[in-house]
């Protein structure tokens, strides 16, 4: 079975740090890219950033360049979101989701496969 | 702002029909597929259209997508209660900030 499975919900406080993950199986983990999206609560779906985890080729959204950061281990078929300082404004839930590209019409495919969400909760 | 516009609701009865639509520009919807999401309450979202208009498998024939220029189209026919769910159509946008886009989100109600 293709499936993403992502790490567990994290409660922390602004300033800290943090790492969730999305481990892919089922499938090739390196001939996919692998995207983020964020879902504040009562919000709709925000495009984060991709990774194609073949070479760790990364593009981010604007509104989350320099705000977080993507990287992927194709060793263990894993994709990762990490923040250096979290705030309050980042509580929401975080999706992963599998995204291919067709390389002959330079389209972007559909995110076909979704993790089930890792939700951030920052709090003092 | 959500890059691609939609239609905060749509409301419907049962059996009946309903579409709901998602505009976009010639950098995002004219220029690349068109995919729609399905997110039941308390859920991740579900890939229901794919390739401007195909269904993955498992997906009734009930829904529909269609593109035309830079707009697109999800149809749903024959309404069920288990339709309510939160509808989001998706590209990816060619311009100088590259980048997936979403709509911002159509809440369909069976009423």
């Amino acid at each position: 079975e293709v499936q993403l499975v992502q790490s567990g919900a994290e409660v922390k406080k602004p300033g800290e740090s943090l790492k969730i993950s999305c481990k892919g199986s089922g499938y090739s983990f390196t001939s996919y890219w692998i995207g983020w999206v964020r879902q504040m609560p009562g919000k709709g779906l925000e495009w984060m950033g991709i990774i194609y985890p073949g070479d760790s080729d990364t593009r981010y959204s604007p509104s989350f360049q320099g705000q977080v950061t993507i990287s992927a281990d194709k060793s263990i078929s894993t994709a990762y979101l990490q923040w250096s300082s979290l705030k309050a404004s980042d509580t929401a839930m975080y999706y992963c989701a599998r995204q291919g590209y067709d390389i002959l019409t330079g389209y972007w495919r559909a995110f076909d496969i979704w993790g089930q969400g890792t939700m951030v909760t920052v709090s003092s | 702002q959500s890059v691609l516009t939609q239609p905060p609701s749509v409301s419907a009865a049962p059996g009946q029909k309903v579409t709901i639509s998602c505009s976009g520009s010639s950098s995002n919807i004219g220029n690349n597929y068109v995919s729609w999401y399905q997110q039941l309450p308390g859920t991740a979202p579900k890939l229901l259209i794919y390739e401007n208009n195909k269904r993955p498998s498992g997906i009734p024939d009930r829904f529909s997508g269609s593109k035309s220029g830079t707009s697109a189209t999800l149809g749903i026919t024959g309404l069920q209660t288990g339709d309510e769910a939160d509808y989001y159509c998706g590209t990816w946008d060619s311009s100088l900030s590259a980048g997936g886009v979403f709509g911002g989100g159509t809440k369909l109600t069976v009423l």
